[in-house]
């Protein structure tokens, strides 16, 4: 699976929108971008992921560059609960009987009032 | 609430015992996860058991074993505990697609070693 590298910490005014890179310039054609996020001590959550394409959902969208080699995890409207160490995660299909997840160290996000 | 749920969430325990950590998956999924969080290593893959098998190993010591049920819950076994072994355990579950897989982790279960 890729190697990813991402800034080690972030801040965001609250309301804004926050835009968190990742670089993954080793990504091969058939890995995903997958992002997560882990609140203080909480169990990770899943946000988002994608292959080519951008993608939205409720939580996040995700933007991925032409070449894939970096990725933009956009939190829309950021909120104090958005404060979080986010993960960006390469991997690749392991033909539906699962896999890992390789955990960096992640970007950690502080929305600030 | 991820839908996965783990058991105890805390736990407390002296060098050289031995503890039993326990998860139940969301509904439907097949896979277990185990991972490890410590202060100094970040989040680590110990294991992965697939509808009852083992299906990949990471960095999971010998000391440590894990097992997962006909109903698909999984059981995680540390022994000879040591200092070093405290850490936040925390459990996934995910359906697999053939492309793609979300795991979704419960709250975790805290150890502490003394």
């Amino acid at each position: 699976d890729a190697k990813t590298t991402q800034p080690p910490s972030m801040d965001c005014a609250e309301g804004r929108a926050a835009n968190l890179p990742c670089n993954h310039s080793t990504i091969s054609g058939n890995e995903y971008v997958y992002w997560y996020r882990q609140i203080h001590s909480q169990g990770p959550q899943y946000i988002i992921h994608g292959l080519k394409n951008n993608e939205t959902n409720e939580m996040a969208s995700l933007i991925i560059t032409e070449d894939r080699k970096s990725s933009t995890l956009i939190l829309p409207h950021a909120t104090l609960r958005d404060t979080a160490v986010y993960y960006c995660i390469v991997r690749a299909p392991h033909g539906g009987q699962g896999g890992k997840l390789i955990f960096g160290q992640g970007t950690e996000l502080s929305v600030k009032p | 609430d991820s839908g996965v749920t783990q058991t105890p969430k805390h736990l407390i325990t002296a060098t050289g015992q031995r503890v039993t950590l326990r998860c139940s998956p969301r509904s439907g999924d097949l896979s277990v996860y185990w991972y490890q969080q410590s202060l100094d290593q970040g989040l680590q893959f110990l294991i992965q058991y697939y509808n009852g098998e083992e299906r990949a190993k990471g960095n999971i010591l010998e000391r440590f074993s894990a097992q997962q049920f006909p109903d698909l819950h999984s059981e995680l076994n540390l022994s000879s505990l040591e200092l070093g072994d405290s850490a936040l355990y925390f459990c996934a579950s995910s359906v697999e697609r053939a492309s793609y897989n979300e795991q979704f982790f419960g709250p975790g279960t805290r150890l502490t070693v003394l």
